[in-house]
Order: C-alpha cells, then structure tokens, then sequence
C-alpha cells in the first residue's frame, strides 16, 4: 500500500525558511519512473503546483517561486524535503505531496496534507 | 509557462442529473491531463489520467475526453457523493498546472 505523509511546522514567522519532510511507503524513489512533488493550496483557493523530484535527482520548480524553493530526496529513508525560503503571509497554506508513478503521469496518491500559517 | 481555465467556476445541479465540466490548455498538451476531485478538508483524488483513463476504483459514471486544448470531465448521473469540487491538471512535457477549479453545488 502506498502512503505518503507530511510533516513540519505548523507557524512559522515571516522571513523566516520553512522545512517540510514527505514520509512514504510502499514505493521506492529508486524505481525508473517515480516521481514525488508538492502541491500547495491557500484557504478556499485552488491547488498550485510547486516542485517535482524524480528517481533521477532531476528537480523540477514552478516558475513564479523558482529562487525561493529547494528539493531533495533521501531515498534510504524514504523521504524527500522541500524548502522554501523568505516566508511571507500570502504562503500560508496546506502543502501537500503526491506521487507520481511514472514519467508523464498523474499525482495518484497524495498525503493529508500540513497546514502552514505564516506570521507577519 | 501553460495555463489551465476551467468552466463553469460553479455548477448548481440536482441528483441524477448529467454533468460536464470544461478544462482548456493555453497550448496543445496532446492528453496529458489528469482530473481530480477534492473533498472539503481532504487531499485530492485522482480520478482521470491522459485525458480518457479511468483510474483503478473510481465509478464509471466519471469519464473524460479531449485532447490538445480543449478536455471535459463528465458526470453521468450525479450521486450525493459527488457535490464537491474538481480541478482538472495538465502535465506535459516537465510542466505542472491545475486549473482554478469548479465547484458541483446543489440546486
């Protein structure tokens, strides 16, 4: 079965670099094809793209957030980090991570999701 | 950077009804798009990928069609479970983007 969850903390100050840890099981970011990526989403706003990794090390960023954000992976621990530096307000959000099972495919599994609150 | 419009932004419908919802490419992404679903609260859920696959466990009142530009997801016959909202993505060629979403409300 695969699961992914994500972990981190739940306030962080303005400016400040937020960390967050996708945990998963039940795939390995070893296989030819898999993917994990973050996706976030404001309350009561739409789903935004943010990064992607893929079992090559190849890291992928949205365009409008590129200076900002930083993957990684550890595939021993089966985990990959995302950091995203010089928080601001308007970052508040749930970030959530997903799966993707092969080159070009779609997010089929996603974790719960943590909700980031940004102070000013 | 290719963009994603989704139409209606809301859809006021009844149970039973037959529904569709418009996902538009600002580019050809040949049918490399994905739909989802979303419950309040909730992560998404995938139910369509490349365009027209069903995805393992999602009911076959859900389908999907299009290519290149233009995509709709179609909801045969409403079931209470389905008032929530959809987005629908595109992923071509190392570019992500979700549409701004539709929200199925009840009449």
């Amino acid at each position: 079965q695969v699961t992914l969850r994500e972990s981190g903390p739940a306030l962080v100050k303005a400016t400040q670099t937020l960390t967050l840890t996708c945990s998963f099981s039940g795939f390995s970011l070893h296989t030819n094809g898999m993917c994990v990526s973050w996706v976030r989403q404001p309350p009561g706003k739409a789903l935004e793209w943010l990064t992607l990794i893929n079992w090559d090390d190849e890291k992928f960023y949205t365009t409008s957030l590129k200076t900002r954000l930083s993957i990684s992976k550890d595939t021993s621990k089966n985990q990959v980090v995302l950091t995203m530096t010089n928080m601001a307000p308007v970052d508040t959000a749930t970030y959530y991570c997903a799966r993707i099972r092969g080159p070009n495919d779609a997010f089929d599994v996603w974790g719960p999701g943590t909700m980031v609150t940004v102070s000013s | 950077d290719i963009q994603m419009t989704q139409s209606p932004s809301t859809l006021s419908a009844s149970v039973g009804d037959r529904v569709t919802i418009t996902c538009r490419a600002s580019q050809n992404i040949y049918n490399w798009l994905a739909w989802y679903q979303q419950k309040p609260g909730k992560a998404p859920k995938l139910l369509i990928y490349k365009a027209s696959n069903l995805e393992s466990g999602v009911p076959s009142r859900f389908s999907g069609s299009g290519s290149g530009t233009e995509f709709t997801l179609t909801i045969s016959s409403l079931q209470p479970d389905d008032f929530t909202t959809y987005y629908c993505q595109q992923y071509y060629i190392y570019s992500w983007t979700f549409g701004q979403g539709t929200k199925v409300e009840i009449k």
